[in-house]
Order: C-alpha cells, then structure tokens, then sequence
C-alpha cells in the first residue's frame, strides 16, 4: 500500500524555471491538499482540491497553480521559481472532514 | 481566522524525563485536535487526535486532552526515549474537509 507518494525528493532550480511537483494517492480519497513547511512556521495549505475537478486556494497560493483531473493524482506547478519558495513540500490526502490526514514524504525544494 | 500556538523549542531532555509540549489554539466551532510528529529527513505521521472536548487521544506513550474551557491540547509523555527526538506539531482542522491549520512546531532531543 503506497500512501501518498511524491516525486521528487529533492530538486535545485535556478530563479525563474518552472516546475512540477508530482502528488498521487492510492487510498481514493477525496481530499487533497499542498502545504509548505518553513523554519518556524510550522505548515501553510497552499491549495486544496474536494475531488476531481474542484481546487480552491490556501493560505499562501500566489506563484503556485494546481489542477485535479484524476481522483488519485495532484500536481503543484511553480509557474517561475524564487528563491522565496524554496522550502519543503508536503502532499496530503484523507476522507471526508475529521478523519485522519496522510502525508508524502516531503519534497525539499531550493531555489537559487 | 484559526490559530495555533505552541511552545517554541529546542526542547532538550534526558531520556526518562518525563516531555510536555503545551499547545493553545483559536478557531471557531468545534474543531478536531492533532498531534503530528516529524522525525529527522521524513514526513509527518499522525501521532494522536481527539475530536471533541474532553477527549483523550493517546499513542505510543503519549497523551494529549482535548480542553475546551482553556483551549489547549498539551501533549505529554511520562518517560521519553532517545528515539523520541523529532519536531513535534500541533494542529487543528476546520470542518471544510483536511485544511489544518499548525503551530510552529517543537523540537525536541533527548540524550542518552
């Protein structure tokens, strides 16, 4: 049983590149979701999805896009990296409200 | 809007001390309480939830209740291993589905 899985693990992009930060699940969970994590910070929603189709923006959503056309994949685009993103991404996915949340393993971005 | 707050760390300890991680929060309605915990170069696993006031969540020798009249989910552990070193999150989740809403996050290291 995969989980959530993301790819890549780590990635070093110059200012300005874009990229995609691959997200699927295998649970067929309705809920997806990216967060960031910065040093003290804890995590921050950077979007969301409620199912295929359906995306709404977080807290922190400006330089990131996502688009949901499968139940089990949720990619987030960097349309044109800065060194302010560079952080660590997790993917999470879970059931309907008040149950349990999964997460990837994270995936350490750095932009230079 | 919702908020957590938890006590900044490092928290340092010797093993056999007994941990408590305070953590306080703002939010409208009734929201489900979390313990997340992230242990050095992986993601975050669910450590332990409570869904209403006065629940206990417990898991693997840590505890947390669910306080309404002060607003706090502290977690505790009687007596804490070396293996027990990671950050710790507290969390909150809306009824909208898995947005969480962390705290900073507590570091925690305990020495042999």
């Amino acid at each position: 049983n995969a989980g959530v899985t993301q790819t890549p693990k780590f990635q070093v992009l110059k200012t300005g590149q874009s990229m995609t930060l691959q997200c699927a699940q295998d649970m067929n969970h309705e809920y997806m979701s990216w967060y960031r994590q910065d040093p003290g910070m804890g995590l921050r929603l950077i979007h969301y999805s409620v199912g295929a189709g359906i995306t709404d923006q977080g807290e922190v959503p400006n330089g990131y896009n996502v688009s949901r056309s499968t139940t089990e994949d949720f990619p987030l685009r960097l349309l044109s990296a800065a060194p302010s993103q560079t952080s660590v991404y997790f993917c999470a996915s879970s059931y309907p409200a008040g149950n349990t949340i999964y997460f990837g393993e994270g995936s350490w971005l750095t932009v230079v | 809007g919702d908020s957590v707050t938890q006590m900044e760390g490092p928290v340092t300890l010797s093993e056999e001390a007994f941990l408590t991680i305070n953590c306080t929060y703002t939010a409208t309605g009734y929201p489900s309480l979390f313990w997340y915990v992230q242990y050095p170069g992986e993601g975050l696993q669910l450590l332990l939830k409570a869904t209403k006031a006065d629940d206990k969540g417990s898991n693997k020798g840590f505890e947390a209740t669910y306080r309404k009249e002060t607003t706090s989910f502290h977690l505790e552990k009687g007596s804490v291993q070396v293996s027990d070193s990671a950050v710790y999150f507290c969390a909150l989740g809306g009824a909208a589905g898995n947005k969480l809403t962390f705290g900073g996050g507590t570091r925690v290291l305990v020495k042999p």
